[in-house]
């Protein structure tokens, strides 16, 4: 079974880039990754979503390696309101009939000023 | 206005009584899911369902139960039988099953039980 993991936490300053891997080593072949933000005591957001190489939209990029066993969302000059918590979400190909949606550990992200 | 509801956002029940919480999408969304997420964890799938009248268990169905007998509809209930139901509770949609589709999130309900 898949097995999604993310650093539990990071910290960075206003300005600055962020990076967060995923890594999953089952991915089921004909799933994208997608990726979602949560703040406290909300439901998840979608961020951004890809397949493989990258992909880029107006707030983040994903990094995606050939193998696709791992997964880097980049945050350009994060700000205080990007404070949350971040996950991936892949497919699992356990064999099933359909795969099986597999959420990471989550990332909190701490900016400061 | 478009979008995924979820009521109420606070519930509170003795230990031994079945809640049943409200999940309700106008998107024309085939997919509805059920996520349990506890303090500072991940979020745990409970149930899903790729379309009217069938749904699959996730990996924490126990002590829980769902229906879908409207496309809009996929209501949870939380039974007597589960050990731990203090929780948040996430109800999500997507146009087919897999994460390939974008899951639009309700806002959650948190249940107390005592």
């Amino acid at each position: 079974l898949a097995k999604t993991t993310q650093p539990i936490s990071m910290d960075s300053y206003e300005g600055q880039e962020v990076n967060i891997t995923c890594s999953h080593n089952n991915i089921a072949t004909n799933d994208y990754i997608t990726w979602y933000q949560q703040f406290p005591s909300q439901g998840p957001r979608f961020i951004i979503q890809g397949y493989k190489t990258k992909v880029t939209n107006e707030v983040a990029s994903l990094f995606i390696p050939a193998d696709r066993k791992s997964s880097t969302l980049s945050l350009p000059r994060v700000s205080l309101s990007d404070t949350a918590v971040y996950y991936c979400l892949v497919g699992d190909n356990y064999g099933g009939a359909t795969n099986k949606l597999i959420f990471g550990t989550g990332t909190l992200l701490a900016v400061q000023p | 206005d478009g979008g995924i509801t979820q009521s109420p956002k606070y519930l509170f029940r003795k230990e031994g009584q079945n809640v049943t919480l409200s999940c309700e999408q106008n998107l024309n969304h085939d997919a509805m899911y059920w996520y349990r997420q506890d303090p500072g964890q991940g979020l745990r799938l409970i149930y899903y369902s790729q379309i009217v009248n069938d749904f699959q268990k996730g990996d924490i169905a126990e002590g829980y139960s769902v229906s879908r007998e409207k496309k809009e509809s996929f209501p949870l209930t939380v039974t007597s039988a589960q050990k731990n139901p203090t929780a948040f509770y996430l109800c999500a949609s997507s146009f087919g099953q897999g994460a390939t589709y974008e899951q639009y999130f309700g806002p959650g309900t948190r249940l107390t039980v005592t």
